[in-house]
């Protein structure tokens, strides 16, 4: 069974520019996860789609980061515009589920200068 | 309210000793208690959980202790070995599964050989 897929693996961006993460999920998993990991911390869950609608988005900064799963499948975050802050591991995380074990991608690198 | 402890940031153990992980949480409507291991580039995995009904629960080398009324849980490492090298992540949530889950900052383990 194929794992999730995340690309790019790693991105280098100056700030005030903006980028986009993608991610395609397990196949069959109707739960979709985006996480911020910064550095020596664990991962914040930025957003929770379930199916094409969003569950959570309590703690994603909309003034900034958007995010959209169309057609219930494939996934993008958008951060537009970056900030130095903004540096860290994007990871996506997708479940059967909301109540089934989450499996993670191998995330997204962005440094941001 | 929704954080969880985790100590101590790093570790280091000798092959073939125990490593013990301790994580602290002050939210009483957490109900799961996951253990995420991360080895460097690769994103979490789930390793072993556990619910507050229980004390206790080992899967191979690897337990979880939980005392519920200190709201304390904690991972142990039997037989250490170089290949549990990683960073581990405790976790939270309210009702199990992979839904609102609270990362504890993560304690990067190495084994020496």
């Amino acid at each position: 069974e194929a794992g999730v897929a995340q690309s790019p693996r790693y991105k280098i961006i100056e700030k005030r520019q903006s980028v986009a993460f993608w991610c395609n999920p397990i196949s069959g998993h109707a739960t979709l996860y985006w996480y911020q990991q910064i550095l020596g911390q664990g991962p914040k869950l930025l957003i929770q789609f379930q199916n094409n609608g969003v569950v959570d988005d309590s703690q994603l900064p909309k003034d900034r980061f958007s995010a959209e799963r169309l057609k219930g499948v494939d996934s993008t975050l958008k951060i537009q515009p970056a900030k130095l802050e903004d540096s860290a591991v994007y990871l996506c995380a997708s479940s059967l589920t909301g109540r089934t074990e989450a499996f993670f991608g191998q995330g997204t690198r962005l440094t941001v200068v | 309210q929704q954080q969880v402890k985790q100590s101590p940031q790093s570790l280091i153990v000798q092959k073939g000793g125990i490593s013990i992980i301790n994580c602290a949480y002050e939210n009483t409507a957490f109900d799961y208690f996951p253990w995420y291991q991360q080895f460097p580039g690769k994103g979490p995995a789930l390793l072993i959980a556990i619910r507050p009904d229980v004390s206790e629960k080992k899967e191979g080398r690897f337990t979880i202790s939980f005392n519920k009324s200190a709201k304390q849980f904690s991972l142990h490492i039997m037989d250490s070995q170089p290949g549990d090298s990683a960073t581990y992540f405790c976790a939270a949530n309210p009702q199990g599964g992979s839904e609102k889950l609270v990362f504890g900052k993560g304690t990067k383990l190495t084994v020496n050989p």
